[in-house]
Order: C-alpha cells, then sequence, then structure tokens
C-alpha cells in the first residue's frame, strides 16, 4: 500500500532559524514525491516536487527538500525561515508503476504538519 | 482562467439534501482529480477523469457520491442525501497531461469548496 507520514503535526520555529519539516514515505516502486503549502481558507499551492535526478531539490519561496531513497524520506527544509512562511505544509506521494486498483496519478497525501514562524 | 476555479466557495446544507459542487480546470489539462479534506487530515482520493471518461472512483465513499465530466472539462461532484460526515474540504486538481508519464508536470489545485452538513 501506498502512504505518507508526517510524525510532527507541529512545528514551531523561530524567524531566521533554519526550519525542517519531516516526511516518510511507502510506495511500491518509484516515487514521484511533493510538497504543498496551504495557506487558512485557500487551496494546495506547489512547493517543489522530485522527478529523477539530483536528491537535493529546490522549490519556490527558498524552499529545498532532500531525497533519501534508503531512508525513504523527503524533509522539507529551510535555511531561514519567515514569518509568512507558518501554514499547513503537506507531503504527497505518486506512485510511478502502475499498482492494482491504483490510479496513476493519484496522490498519497500526509495528514500535514502546522508550521509556525514567531518573530 | 489562469487557474483551477471551484464553486461555490462555502456551502452549507441540512442533512438529507443534495448538494453540486463545480470544478473548472485549466484550461486544455486533460486530467481532473476531486480530493475530500476532512478537518485536520489530508486530502483523500475521490475520483480521476482523463478527459470525459471516469477512469478511477475507487475513492468515492459510497454511491451517494457522484461526479461527471460530461465534456471533458468542468466537473460536477454530487453527493445525495448528505450527511453530517460528508462536511469536509473538496478539492479539485487538474493536470496538463494523463498516462504513466504525463504527471510529471504536476497538479494545480483549486482553492475548494468547504462543505457543512447541519
Amino acid at each position: 500500500a501506498q502512504s505518507v507520514a508526517q510524525p510532527e503535526d507541529q512545528v514551531n520555529v523561530a524567524e531566521g532559524n533554519p526550519l525542517t519539516v519531516k516526511c516518510t514515505y511507502s510506495v511500491s516502486g518509484n516515487p514521484y514525491l511533493f510538497w504543498y503549502v496551504q495557506y487558512p481558507n485557500r487551496g494546495l499551492q506547489f512547493l517543489l516536487k522530485y522527478i529523477t535526478g539530483d536528491n537535493l531539490v529546490k522549490g519556490s519561496y527558498g524552499f529545498e527538500a532532500e531525497f533519501n531513497k534508503s531512508q525513504t524520506s523527503f524533509h522539507l527544509k529551510k535555511p531561514s525561515a519567515l514569518v509568512s512562511d507558518s501554514a499547513l505544509y503537506f507531503c504527497a506521494v505518486r506512485c510511478i508503476l502502475a499498482v492494482s486498483g491504483s490510479t496513476l496519478g493519484r496522490l498519497y497525501f500526509g495528514r500535514g504538519t502546522q508550521l509556525t514562524v514567531w518573530p | 482562467g489562469a487557474g483551477v476555479s471551484q464553486s461555490p466557495r462555502y456551502k452549507v446544507a441540512k442533512r438529507g439534501q443534495d448538494v453540486a459542487l463545480r470544478c473548472d480546470p485549466i484550461s486544455g489539462h486533460v486530467s481532473l482529480f476531486w480530493y475530500q479534506q476532512a478537518l485536520g487530515q489530508g486530502p483523500e482520493f475521490l475520483t480521476y477523469f482523463q478527459n470525459e471518461a471516469q477512469l478511477d472512483k475507487s475513492g468515492l465513499p459510497s454511491d451517494r457520491f457522484f461526479a461527471e465530466r460530461p465534456e471533458g472539462s468542468v466537473s460536477t461532484l454530487k453527493i445525495q442525501r448528505t450527511q453530517q460526515e460528508d462536511s469536509a474540504v473538496y478539492l479539485c486538481a487538474s493536470s496538463l497531461a494523463g498516462g504513466s508519464g504525463g504527471f510529471s508536470y504536476g497538479y494545480t489545485f483549486g482553492s475548494g469548496t468547504r462543505l457543512t452538513v447541519v
């Protein structure tokens, strides 16, 4: 079964400090991995994705994520947090290989991590 | 339009009422997905269309849920005889292409419809 785990419901960090939001996944075959951000009463906004290639992926707003195949992780990072980064962050995985009963394009989401950056 | 548009933004329904939620995907996007996001949870897959064909409806929670995309563009998610457990944000997403490699283009999500059943 495909699944995503975000072990932290909340992450709190001071502005200017580095931040990490954790994500681990379980899929059959190689994954496509995504990070989305959700602001209150808004839809999901794309941050970055890993398809193939370099394990360190750079995305929007200074965010980056590191794909670690051996640890099946895709942690989101930012060297210096801003108050405006405070939001709900979702990790998602998409299967590359068709699995019986699974739409190829379907995303499996984690439960989300609420990031709070205080001034 | 430039993005995925969903309407209404908010819907309050009395238990037992039927509702219809609309999604206008980005023009030319082949693939369209519906997700359900309950409070405090991540989005859960409901159904998937490639053009007008509904290729996967395995995520629909009951036969009260029905989705259509008759002309391969606008999609409607209908919920009959709404129950309190249907209260959630319903998200629509579209993608330029489909098939095994197409989703590397990514997905664009709408702002969602927040359904509250009272």
